[in-house]
């Protein structure tokens, strides 16, 4: 079946605009996780969900962010008032279940650029 | 709380010699430990989990990595480079309820023919 899918693939902005990222996962998991990625780190947590609550968002860097998940299926990520230290790939994943050893399967990201 | 540190930030081998990445981790809780593998513009795949059952795992692609509780690593190694394992390697560890994950900064992994 098909993987996490996430549009758009690249977004350019302007300081302080408002920008969306979508994440599509996997039919049927219940777990959704955003992360971004800096140039030459590794993926920063950012959210997770199980189901449509947000189970533990202490990842989100400031009140800029908002993440929702309305259905528990299809996530949007939120950013208001871009500012250019935003600019990353953000990353979504899904995993079927919850606990230390489910596999998240990661979408290919948004790479965003804040000009 | 939960963090890790890849030790190289590059390693470099030749083709058909051993491959090393170095992990360690600090953990309040007994970890959850993998590794996942990122080639250039392709999507995060995870090569093994640790997932408490044995100390030395198997992964995908020949790898394996140990679990040294004692020293607090988690070494991801394969006996024979080849030249499509040239990619990105992160260590992960999660919280004890496996939702937070944190990442390692990553080792870039180049292979020489």
């Amino acid at each position: 079946g098909a993987g996490v899918s996430q549009t758009p693939s690249n977004k350019v902005t302007e300081k302080g605009k408002y920008v969306e990222l979508r994440c599509d996962p996997i039919s049927g998991h219940t777990a959704l996780y955003w992360y971004r990625q800096s140039l030459g780190q590794g993926p920063e947590f950012l959210i997770y969900f199980q189901g449509t609550g947000a189970a533990d968002d202490s990842g989100l860097p400031n009140d800029r962010f908002f993440a929702v998940r309305p259905e528990g299926s299809v996530s949007t990520l939120k950013i208001q008032r871009t500012e250019r230290g935003d600019s990353a790939v953000y990353l979504c994943a899904s995993s079927f279940g919850t606990g230390s050893y489910n596999e998240q399967f990661f979408g290919p990201g948004t790479r965003l650029t804040v000009l | 709380a939960q963090s890790v540190t890849q030790l190289d930030s590059h390693v470099s081998v030749s083709e058909g010699t051993p491959v090393l990445l170095r992990c360690n981790y600090s953990s309040s809780y007994s970890p959850s430990l993998f590794w996942y593998v990122q080639h250039p513009n392709k999507g995060l795949q995870l090569l093994l989990k640790y997932t408490s059952a044995a100390t030395l795992v198997k992964g995908i692609n020949g790898f394996e990595a140990e679990f040294k509780k004692s020293e607090t690593s988690f070494h991801l190694t394969k006996p024979s480079a080849h030249m499509s394992d040239a990619a990105e390697y992160f260590c992960v560890v999660s919280d004890a309820g496996g939702f937070k994950t944190i990442f390692g900064a990553g080792t870039r992994l180049f292979v020489k023919a």
